[in-house]
């Protein structure tokens, strides 16, 4: 089956810097990723999407240049925090899309705390 | 895409089924219905999805009303391990982007 491997599943941090986060697709090609973000006993919610070779699609509300995104190939995307602060501690997840209807497989997570 | 309705919450006793209802009534003819579940602290887990017709895998049955406008997740035999939230989303694959977007999900407590 399709996995995604999200990498790493837990950070700690200071606050001022910058942190990343890998997300790679490990048998399949994965020409778009999205990335949500989970505050505690909250919904995700979607921070972006990327594809591959092109700039990432924000969704309205996240600031672009705080957070970074790279896929600069078809089985690896990137998020960036930088010059993360507390408020940014929260739960980052990845997904990957196949082509076709064979649904979203998702990271196992990463767990951000800026101290 | 069109917006669903779930419960907030549901109980259900540990080898009993468990139904999971959704209400997703705008949904147009090329999306399909998806249902993912998270169990705390990781990242979410697909389960099936469908069209128009019920689907069953090792995992769960998918019921879609005839006119699609509903659909219920059905766990046969629900395990303390099936505790968890439960998301039905509504998706058209078929567009460039397809993204998710999740509701707030139904917490299922599987209770012994």
């Amino acid at each position: 089956g399709a996995v995604v491997s999200q990498h790493p599943s837990w950070v700690i941090c200071k606050s001022g810097t910058s942190v990343k986060i890998e997300c790679r697709s490990l048998d399949f090609q994965a020409t778009t990723m999205f990335w949500y973000r989970q505050f505690p006993k909250q919904s995700l919610m979607l921070m972006a999407t990327s594809n591959e070779g092109s700039k990432a699609t924000y969704e309205q509300g996240v600031e672009k240049d705080k957070f970074l995104i790279n896929h600069a190939s078809l089985t690896l995307s990137t998020l960036t925090v930088t010059s993360a602060h507390p408020e940014d501690s929260s739960f980052y997840i990845c997904s990957a899309r196949r082509q076709g209807p064979y649904g979203y497989t998702f990271g196992s997570g990463t767990r951000l705390t800026v101290v | 895409d069109a917006k669903t309705t779930q419960p907030p919450s549901m109980d259900c006793a540990e080898g009993r089924a468990a139904n999971l209802p959704c209400n997703h009534s705008t949904i147009s003819g090329n999306e399909y219905v998806y249902w993912y579940r998270q169990i705390h602290s990781q990242g979410p887990q697909y389960i099936i999805h469908g069209l128009k017709n019920n689907e069953t895998n090792e995992m769960a049955s998918l019921i879609i009303t005839e006119d699609r406008k509903s659909s219920t997740l059905i766990l046969p035999h629900a395990t303390l391990r099936d505790t968890a939230v439960y998301y039905c989303i509504v998706i058209n694959t078929g567009t460039s982007y397809g993204k998710l977007t999740f509701g707030q999900g139904t917490i299922l407590t599987v209770h012994p």
